[in-house]
């Protein structure tokens, strides 16, 4: 079975840009997350969708990011503009059912470097 | 809010050796913990989770945590390293009500395995 798919995995952008991070989760998962890494860091919720409904969204910078999962599956995270303090690795992930207990599944991440 | 607190942000451990990697936690709810491991240009993946039960979990590739609910502790163990645990660890909490879903990391630990 695939896991979760990320695309694309490197992005070199210059500040002010616009940049878009696509997810498919793994089939059959309700639940899915974005993710940032930054550098030397654990990861941060960025937001959290319950099939098509965002649940958790209040990590998320509202002024450039946005997100969408339509029809409760794939998922697209745009950044616009971007700034250099966005550099990071940008982390899917998906789970059959919400944080409480289960497991989490991850892609491989989006690396981003904003110039 | 729960948070978590990794203490060793590098640990050098010559091959075939012992190694613990210490994760502390501070919650107010009763809490869920995991450990996942973050190989290069990788994902994460679960090592091992603590839902309930027996406070020693054993994971993947060998690995094993407990659980101390007096200390507010995970820490992570594996009797014999090998040079493929070179990798980023993260510690994670998730509170167990309802309501409160939300998954928080570690800042990780970097094992690097001595030859």
């Amino acid at each position: 079975e695939a896991g979760v798919v990320q695309s694309p995995r490197y992005k070199i952008i210059e500040k002010k840009q616009p940049v878009a991070f696509w997810c498919n989760p793994i089939s059959g998962h309700n639940t899915l997350y974005w993710y940032r890494q930054n550098l030397g860091q654990g990861p941060e919720l960025l937001i959290r969708y319950e099939n098509e409904e965002a649940v958790d969204d209040s990590q998320l910078p509202k002024d450039r990011f946005s997100a969408e999962r339509l029809k409760g599956v794939d998922s697209t995270l745009k950044i616009q503009p971007a700034e250099l303090g966005d550099s990071a690795v940008y982390l899917c992930a998906s789970s059959s059912g919400t944080p409480r207990g289960n497991t989490i599944y991850f892609g491989e991440g989006s690396w981003l470097t904003v110039v | 809010a729960q948070s978590v607190t990794q203490l060793d942000s590098q640990v050098p451990v010559f091959e075939e050796a012992p190694v613990e990697l210490r994760c502390n936690y501070s919650s107010s709810v009763s809490v869920y913990l995991f450990w996942y491991v973050q190989y290069p240009n990788q994902g994460l993946q679960l090592l091992l989770k603590y839902l309930s039960g027996s406070t020693l979990v054993k994971g993947i590739n060998g690995f094993e945590a407990e659980f101390n609910k007096s200390q507010t502790s995970f820490h992570l163990r594996k009797p014999s390293v090998h040079i493929s645990d070179t990798a980023e660890y993260f510690c994670a909490v998730s509170a167990s009500n309802f309501g409160n879903e939300k998954l928080t990391f570690g800042t990780g630990t970097r094992l690097t395995i001595i030859p």
